[in-house]
């Protein structure tokens, strides 16, 4: 079974200017993360969908930063306009449903902000 | 809400020695689910081990297992014979039954030392 895919791998940036990122997850997966992992810290999460509805977008920055999951597969994560503190690994995840199911992660996208 | 405590930032072991990571957590519900998951340099999360909490018997995965302590909430797992591809930050998580929200620690970073 193919992962989790998110790209890019690596983005820089300047503050004020905004970013992007895009995450497919596993087939079937109906309910798709994004959390945020500060350096040294666990992720947090951002946002949760399932199918192409919100769940939880509580800790979501929603002054600057945006989600969507259109069609219910692909999501897309846009922070605008970006500060200093963005600076993280941005971690996309998906799970089946059912309780006990886990999370599968994908390879993260690390975002500098200069 | 729920937290997720790991107290121990940093280990070390010689390899084939065993190391055990502690985790403890707060939550007022009695069904739930816990994960150790390991995530190496290239970031990825991956899980490790799965316990549920209406299981007494402690969850193993070859040389992963955990102790699993519900009166004391504490979760720590154990790796025996511990092998240089073990170095990784490992987090420890929570997620209540029903509730889709995965909780993280702040992880522990480990390294196995030749």
């Amino acid at each position: 079974e193919a992962g989790v895919a998110q790209s890019p791998r690596y983005k820089i940036i300047e503050k004020r200017q905004s970013v992007a990122f895009w995450c497919n997850p596993i087939s079937g997966h109906a309910t798709l993360y994004w959390y945020q992992q500060i350096l040294g810290q666990g992720p947090k999460l951002l946002i949760q969908f399932q199918n192409n509805g919100v769940v939880d977008d509580s800790q979501l920055p929603k002054d600057r930063f945006s989600a969507e999951r259109l069609k219910g597969v692909d999501s897309t994560l846009k922070i605008q306009p970006a500060k200093l503190e963005d600076s993280a690994v941005y971690l996309c995840a998906s799970r089946v449903q059912g309780s006990g199911s886990p999370l599968h992660f994908g390879n993260g996208t690390r975002l500098t902000v200069t | 809400a729920q937290t997720v405590t790991q107290s121990q930032p940093e280990m070390s072991v010689q390899e084939a020695e065993t190391v055990t990571l502690s985790c403890t957590y707060d939550t007022s519900e009695n069904n739930y689910y816990l994960f150790w998951y390991k995530q190496p340099p290239s970031r990825q999360m991956i899980l490790v081990i799965r316990q549920e909490a209406y299981k007494q018997q402690n969850a193993t995965e070859n040389r992963f297992s955990v102790n699993f302590q519900k009166a004391a909430k504490s979760f720590s797992l154990k790796i025996s014979d511990s092998q240089l591809g073990d170095t990784a930050m490992y987090f420890c998580a929570f997620r209540g039954f029903g509730n889709e929200k995965l909780t993280f620690g702040t992880g522990t970073r480990l390294t196995i030392i030749p």
